[in-house]
C-alpha cells in the first residue's frame, strides 16, 4: 500500500484554468505538507497543516489554496494557472511537525 | 535567513571511489539536519538524520557546528548510489516542521 499518494501524477492544462491536486496518507500522521520543485530541481515548502490547521504558509500567491478536509487529506487548489506554476508538486506527511517527512511520488504540472 | 547550500550540482565518480557530497547551512538556534535521496523514478526518501548518528547504505554524515557543515560521505561508491541528494535543515522547533532544502546534488557513479 502506498503511504502517501497524490493524484494525478501528470496534469497538463491551459493558462487561466483552475485545477486541484489531491493528497492522501494512510500512515495516521497528524501533519501534512505541500512542496514545489522547480525546473532547477529546487524544492521549497509551500504549506503545512497539523491536525487540519494551517501552521506553515510561505510566500505563495493567494491563487494557491490548500484544503484539509481531515488529517489524512491535504488538497491543493490552484486558480488562474500561470506559466510559472509549471513544476512538480510534492505532498508529504509526518507523525508530528518535527517528525520525519514521508513524500508522495509528485504531480508534474505543465501549464501551456 | 536560514539557508542550506550544496555547492555541487553534479558529482561524478567511478565505482569504488570515495564520495563526499557537501552541505553547508546558515542557521541560528539548534538545527536538525537531514539528507534525503531521490533515486530515478522514485519518491524522495529520508537517507539519514544527524541526531540518529547511524550509517545507512554505507553513508555517514557528521554535523560540524564550527564549520556549519553536514557533508555526506561514503568510502566506496556503488552504481546504485546514483541519485539526487538533498540536504535539509529543520527549524528544530516542535511547532512547524519546516524543512529548508539545499539545491540538490546529482551523484553519478560510473562503472
Amino acid at each position: 500500500d502506498t503511504a502517501v499518494s497524490q493524484t494525478p501524477k501528470y496534469l497538463v492544462t491551459q493558462m487561466g484554468n483552475d485545477k486541484s491536486i489531491k493528497c492522501e496518507q494512510n500512515l495516521g500522521h497528524d501533519t501534512m505538507y505541500w512542496y514545489k520543485q522547480d525546473s532547477k530541481k529546487f524544492l521549497k515548502i509551500m504549506f503545512s497543516y497539523n491536525n487540519k490547521e494551517l501552521i506553515i504558509n510561505e510566500t505563495v500567491p493567494n491563487r494557491f489554496s490548500p484544503k484539509s478536509p481531515d488529517k489524512a487529506h491535504l488538497n491543493l487548489h490552484i486558480n488562474s494557472l500561470e506559466l510559472g506554476d509549471s513544476a512538480v508538486y510534492f505532498c508529504a506527511s509526518s507523525e508530528h511537525p518535527s517528525g520525519i517527512q514521508y513524500f508522495g511520488a509528485g504531480t508534474r504540472l505543465s501549464v501551456l | 535567513a536560514q539557508r542550506v547550500t550544496q555547492p555541487e550540482k553534479l558529482l561524478s565518480v567511478f565505482k569504488g571511489a570515495p564520495v563526499e557530497l557537501k552541505c553547508n547551512y546558515s542557521y541560528s538556534g539548534s538545527p536538525e539536519l537531514f539528507w534525503y535521496v531521490q533515486y530515478s523514478r522514485q519518491r524522495l526518501q529520508l537517507l539519514l538524520r544527524h541526531i540518529s548518528r547511524e550509517s545507512i547504505k554505507g553513508f555517514t554524515a557528521d554535523l560540524n557546528k564550527g564549520e556549519t557543515s553536514f557533508h555526506l560521505k561514503k568510502p566506496f561508491a556503488q552504481e546504485e548510489d546514483s541519485a539526487m541528494y538533498y540536504c535539509a535543515v529543520n527549524h528544530g522547533s516542535s511547532n512547524t516542521g519546516k524543512l529548508i532544502f539545499g539545491q540538490g546534488t546529482t551523484l553519478q557513479v560510473k562503472p
